[in-house]
């Protein structure tokens, strides 16, 4: 069974960087495409990134300038920092895998961690 | 970017009848090379991530029952709930993964009358 495991600090102070890590077991990360999506309270989601195991990555235009997506093969996690935060960025924050059957679409998704951005 | 548009913003259906979710998009996220539409519905309950219902716009992802119905093409699509359960009450959303960036609608709440 696959699981997808968002970890990391739940409280990150303005202009200061968020970095989280997501734990997948079950599968390796050199399987496919990884994103890192985020959803404020009562809002829909938004997507902020992907990653393949190579490396290779891709930013939603609105966050690229903030957002590194990065992958470790060795210990089966993605990672993400996103620098100078601001409230604008508190939400949960998901990782998620790509569904390849279904051309990218997300069919795995971890439990999610919230991040709450205040002084 | 592609904006996709829910409508109803909530809905409330009694048990056992249909519940129908619609979502437009701003284009058309038809890829004629595939012959696919780039469009998948998720329900998400309360402090849960959102789960996985359908893909290629009417591809039932395996495990959903199949109250669950996807529909249409190129900007105009449709979820159908054929007969309402207590367990369907959620919040829907459709999601494109035709362009980037990837994009959500601003979701629909499904309750029972």
């Amino acid at each position: 069974q696959v699981q997808l495991q968002e970890s990391g600090p739940g409280l990150v102070k303005p202009s200061e960087t968020l970095s989280l890590t997501c734990t997948v077991s079950g599968d390796s990360v050199t399987s496919f495409f990884w994103s890192w999506i985020r959803q404020p309270a009562g809002l829909g989601p938004e997507w902020i990134g992907y990653i393949y195991y190579s490396g290779s990555t891709l930013y939603n235009p609105s966050l690229e300038s903030r957002a590194t997506i990065s992958v470790d093969t060795t210990k089966n996690q993605c990672s993400l920092k996103l620098t100078s935060v601001t409230a604008a960025d508190t939400a949960v924050y998901y990782c998620a895998r790509h569904f390849a059957e279904g051309g990218g679409t997300f069919d795995i998704w971890g439990h999610g961690t919230v991040v709450t951005v205040s002084s | 970017d592609i904006v996709l548009t829910q409508s109803p913003e909530s809905l409330a259906v009694s048990l056992g009848e249909r519940a129908t979710i619609n979502c437009k998009s701003s284009r058309s996220v038809f890829y004629t090379s595939t012959s696919k539409n780039y469009l998948a519905w998720y329900q998400q309950k309360p402090g849960q991530p959102p789960k996985l219902l359908i893909y290629w716009a009417s591809v039932r992802q395996s495990g959903v029952p199949d109250r669950f119905s996807g529909s249409g093409s190129e900007t105009d699509f449709t979820l159908t709930i054929s007969s309402l359960q207590a367990e369907d009450v959620a919040v829907y959303y459709c999601h494109q993964y035709y362009s980037i960036p990837r994009t959500f609608g601003q979701g629909t709440r499904v309750e029972i009358k």
